[in-house]
């Protein structure tokens, strides 16, 4: 199975900030790889698709980003409404495998 | 507007059998592969089952092969999870996802005696 690496594991950050979390593969996808925002009590909202791709309606200060085999989700200039878990997920192969999830959270 | 509506959850003994159904509307539900993703309380998300959009070929993870069956049926566009067997590690909150982009709402399923 392909392990997604996501950190760090929480993110205490001021509104403003610019963020950066990364998912590391253990072995090749692609550019099959999502980035998928969950506030709580919420199901996970569509952020990024093909790694560097906006969902319709997300925010231009979200970025997806790779290297190698290091995929980012950057959100530049903080907002209070950007605090959530985020997860990464590849479905490159299956099974398909999330990332273990970010907590973005208020320093 | 996509909509996804799962139902059917609840709390279930261990060894015995649930079924869930995600009734969709707003999309041509046979254009789309669909899948079942969970969420222990408290915890991340893992993928359990994709079906193609046809019906033809469906995939599951480790833990649940043999136990779970994922299906559809396009003509009520409804995509089901029957599970059996539960186990107390099967406890979670189940989505049912249209091609990874949307998210019902999600079922919460508890098993234990």
């Amino acid at each position: 199975d392909i392990q997604m690496t996501q950190s760090p594991s929480s993110l205490p950050a001021s509104l403003g900030d610019r963020v950066t979390i990364t998912c590391r593969a253990s072995q090749d996808i692609g550019n099959y790889l999502r980035w998928f925002q969950q506030k709580p009590g919420k199901s996970p909202r569509l952020m990024i698709f093909g790694a560097t791709n906006w969902a319709a309606g997300v925010p231009s200060r979200f970025s997806g980003s790779r290297s190698g085999s290091d995929y980012s989700l950057t959100i530049n200039s903080l907002e209070s409404e950007d605090m959530a878990i985020y997860y990464c997920l590849q479905h490159n192969e299956y099974p398909w495998t999330f990332g273990g999830g970010t907590k973005l959270e208020m320093k | 507007e996509v909509q996804l509506v799962e139902s059917g959850g609840g709390l279930v003994q261990p060894g015995r059998s649930m079924k869930l159904s995600c009734a969709a509307s707003g999309f041509t539900f046979s254009h789309y592969d669909m899948a079942w993703v969970c969420q222990a309380p408290k915890k991340g998300l893992e993928w359990v089952a994709t079906i193609n959009y046809d019906g033809s070929n469906t995939y599951y993870r480790d833990s649940v092969k043999g136990r779970f069956t994922i299906s559809r049926d396009n003509a009520k566009s409804t995509l089901y999870l029957q599970m059996d067997s539960l186990r107390s590690e099967d406890t979670a909150t189940y989505y049912c996802v249209r091609g990874l982009n949307n998210w019902g709402q999600g079922v919460m399923v508890t098993v234990s005696s």
